[in-house]
């Protein structure tokens, strides 16, 4: 199935930088959600958006959604262990599944 | 409230065996999903269910797999007879409404030998 990029594929920080990670697609969607899966676990819902150019924060997480609606950015101020984990993108068409991007793996080193 | 709940959390069988994932769903959650996750594949959506009716199964792989969702809190995901290229973590995820916002179950770790 289709699959949205995200880049990169892996980061590694140290503890109190920023970061930053993206997704594409070469579709239109009208919702972007970002999900954190820590090991061993499912993914859980950080931020959704639902309207082109929107910008939403949740504590040090910031997404928008991008202008032209195949894109979405992701942002973490001041990255603590416990953001260690891979971070998934998701779009969301006209159609009620989700498809979900290939995933930015976090390591934060103390 | 309990979150959605999946079980056997770990699965080891043969190939040939039959393999049934069972998953419960948030109560009052009108959509059910099932995924299957892979290091290659990544997160691949199987089927999905609206008010129990399968709307979409064409992320089912093949005829070995069957899903079914009897009423509005149990649903299975049914593999048989089981190949070694079905190993994976199958999550089953809900919803209220058409939003996206998806709550996923801890998934089910599939080792099929």
């Amino acid at each position: 199935g289709q699959q949205l990029n995200q880049s990169p594929q892996s980061m590694f920080i140290q503890e109190g930088e920023d970061v930053s990670m993206n997704c594409t697609s070469s579709s239109i969607f009208n919702t972007w959600l970002w999900y954190k899966q820590d090991p061993g676990e499912g993914p859980v819902l950080l931020i959704a958006l639902y309207k082109a150019g929107e910008l939403t924060s949740n504590g040090r997480l910031t997404a928008q959604f991008g202008i032209t609606r195949k894109d979405s950015f992701l942002n973490i101020s001041a990255s603590i262990p416990s953001d260690v984990g891979i971070y998934f993108c998701a779009g969301q068409g006209t159609a009620s599944k989700l498809t979900f991007g290939t995933g930015t793996r976090l390591q934060v080193t103390l | 409230d309990a979150g959605v709940i999946q079980s056997p959390r770990h699965e080891v069988t043969e190939m040939g065996q039959e393999v049934t994932l069972r998953c419960k769903p948030i109560s009052g959650h009108d959509y059910l999903f099932w995924y299957r996750q892979t290091m290659m594949r990544g997160l691949e959506l199987l089927i999905y269910f609206n008010n129990n009716v399968p709307i979409d199964d064409s992320g089912m792989p093949e005829d070995r797999f069957s899903a079914k969702m009897p009423n509005a809190s149990f649903s299975t995901l049914k593999i048989q007879p089981s190949e070694p290229r079905d190993s994976a973590v199958y999550f089953c995820a809900s919803s209220f409404g058409m939003a996206g916002e998806l709550f996923f179950g801890e998934g089910s770790r599939l080792t099929v030998l």
